[in-house]
């Protein structure tokens, strides 16, 4: 029962352009949701986060959106740099007031052209 | 920023003996610790839920008894892999969740790589 989905495994855009990486939910209890980046061989990297009572959150080149009613998030990077090549995680708190375990998507692996 | 610091960062092992890895919280008290596991190409895994000061709070399917968790104190966390097997090999992260106002973002410790032959 995969509670969060990346449904794409992979995502190529061009350096400069916007990257769109989604990400769909099916547990209407997520209250918080998060992006990281990630390395091979290395832990994630927080990038941006979400609660639930907003519908976007910004921090610099990343935007995060939510779309409650879907069950879908989404993190745009504009623009978008070849440092930013790496995969992508969504995850999701699986409790109000938050106890801290994250559920993560499989990932999107992304790459910027240079 | 928040700091999890993870060791080792690689491990080999022969079958059927133990490792141990650690996670610590370099500058903040975690009462609350998480290991995960990551298989090449997937997602990570909840493992467990390490407590300071009680036992540990395994995710469905996970033996207790093969992945020890020690939590003694608030800045460590240990998960010992006990009689380690081939399938064991795999990438274990550890995080932490650093206090609200810190980004609330949860941090994660670099990883290590277990490969037992």
């Amino acid at each position: 029962d995969q509670q969060v989905k990346q449904n794409s495994p992979s995502l190529s855009v061009q350096e400069g352009r916007i990257s769109i990486l989604n990400c769909d939910y099916t547990n209407s209890m997520f209250d918080y949701f998060l992006w990281y980046k990630k390395y091979p061989a290395e832990g994630p990297t927080f990038l941006i986060s979400i609660s639930s009572i907003k519908d976007k959150n910004e921090d610099g080149r990343f935007t995060v959106f939510l779309n409650k009613s879907a069950k879908h998030l989404s993190l745009h990077i504009v623009p978008s740099q070849p440092g930013d090549s790496a995969v992508y995680f969504c995850a999701a708190s699986e409790y109000p007031g938050n106890t801290g375990k994250l559920i993560f998507g499989q990932g999107t692996t992304l790459q910027v052209k240079p | 920023g928040a700091v999890v610091s993870q060791h080792p960062s690689w491990v080999i092992c022969k079958s059927g003996t133990s490792v141990k890895i650690e996670c610590r919280s370099l500058d903040f008290q975690a009462t609350t610790m998480f290991w995960y596991r990551q298989f090449p190409k997937q997602s990570l895994m909840l493992m467990a839920t390490s407590n300071e000061g009680s036992k540990a709070t395994y995710e469905q399917g996970v033996e207790k008894d093969k992945f020890l968790i020690n939590h003694a104190s608030l800045t460590l966390s240990t998960l010992t892999v006990t009689s380690a097997h081939p399938e064991d090999s795999s990438f274990y992260i550890c995080s932490a969740r650093p206090p609200q106002g810190a980004g609330y973002g949860y941090t994660f410790g670099s990883g290590t790589r277990l490969t037992v032959v």
